[in-house]
C-alpha cells in the first residue's frame, strides 16, 4: 500500500524568507502522481502544485516549487518570500497512475510571523 | 464562482441519529469523491462516483453509511445510527475526467463538520 509522511507537524517561517515541508512516499508503481495541497483555516483544500513522476524537471508556480527526488521518494515544497496568507495545513498527496483516490500525509501547520 | 459546494457546514447530532449531506460538484466534473478527515490528519478516502456509478468504496465505509448520486450531478452521504467515532469533517471533491484522466486535479469543497454527541 502507498504512504506519504510528513515529519513535520508544525513549522514556522518568518515573512519575506523561504521555508521548505518535506514529504517522503512509499510506493511500487512507475507511474504516479504527487500534489502539495494547502488547507487554511476556512478549511477549504486547495491545489498548490502538482508533479508528473514521468516529468524529470521540478514543477514551479510562481512562488511555490518543488524538490522531486525519484529514487529517494521524497517530494518537498519550498515557498519562497513567505506571505501572511500563506499560513495554513499543507498536505503531501500521492496518487498512482491507475488509482481515481488520492493519499494524503498527515499535513504539516504552517506559521507566518510578521 | 461554482466550486464544490457541501451542505451543511456544521452538523452537531446526538448518537444514533441519521445524518445526511449534500453535496454539488463543479458543474459538468463527471467523477465525485467523498474523503473523511479527523482533527490532525489527512483525508481518507471513502469513496467515489463515475457520472451515477459508484465505482469504489474504501473499507472505511461500514455498512452504516451509503453515498448516493442518482443523476450523475449532486451527492448525498447518509450516516446512519451515528456513534461518537463518526465525529470529523467530511469532504467531497470533484474532477473532470477525460481521456485516461490519470492525472485529473481534484478539487475540495469545504467540508461538512459532523459532532456526534
Amino acid at each position: 500500500a502507498q504512504t506519504v509522511t510528513q515529519s513535520q507537524p508544525e513549522m514556522s517561517v518568518q515573512e519575506a524568507e523561504t521555508v521548505t515541508l518535506s514529504c517522503t512516499y512509499d510506493t511500487s508503481e512507475s507511474d504516479y502522481y504527487l500534489f502539495w495541497y494547502k488547507q487554511p483555516p476556512s478549511r477549504q483544500m486547495i491545489l498548490v502544485i502538482r508533479q508528473e513522476a514521468y516529468k524529470q524537471q521540478n514543477a514551479t508556480e510562481n512562488r511555490f516549487s518543488v524538490n522531486f527526488q525519484k529514487a529517494a521518494k521524497s517530494f518537498s515544497l519550498k515557498i519562497s518570500d513567505s506571505q501572511l496568507g500563506d499560513a495554513a495545513m499543507y498536505f503531501c498527496a500521492y496518487k498512482a497512475g491507475s488509482a481515481r483516490q488520492l493519499t494524503f500525509g498527515s499535513g504539516t501547520q504552517l506559521t507566518v510571523l510578521p | 464562482d461554482t466550486g464544490v459546494s457541501q451542505d451543511p457546514r456544521h452538523k452537531i447530532t446526538k448518537r444514533g441519529q441519521n445524518v445526511t449531506f449534500r453535496c454539488d460538484p463543479i458543474s459538468e466534473h463527471n467523477r465525485l469523491y467523498w474523503y473523511r478527515q479527523t482533527l490532525g490528519q489527512g483525508p481518507e478516502f471513502l469513496t467515489y462516483f463515475q457520472n451515477e456509478a459508484q465505482l469504489e468504496k474504501s473499507r472505511l465505509l461500514s455498512d452504516r453509511f451509503s453515498a448516493e448520486r442518482p443523476k450523475g450531478s449532486f451527492s448525498t452521504l447518509e450516516i446512519q445510527r451515528t456513534e461518537q467515532g463518526d465525529s470529523a469533517m467530511y469532504l467531497c471533491a470533484s474532477s473532470l475526467v477525460q481521456g485516461a484522466g490519470a492525472g485529473n486535479t481534484i478539487y475540495f469543497g469545504e467540508g461538512s463538520w459532523l459532532t456526534v454527541v
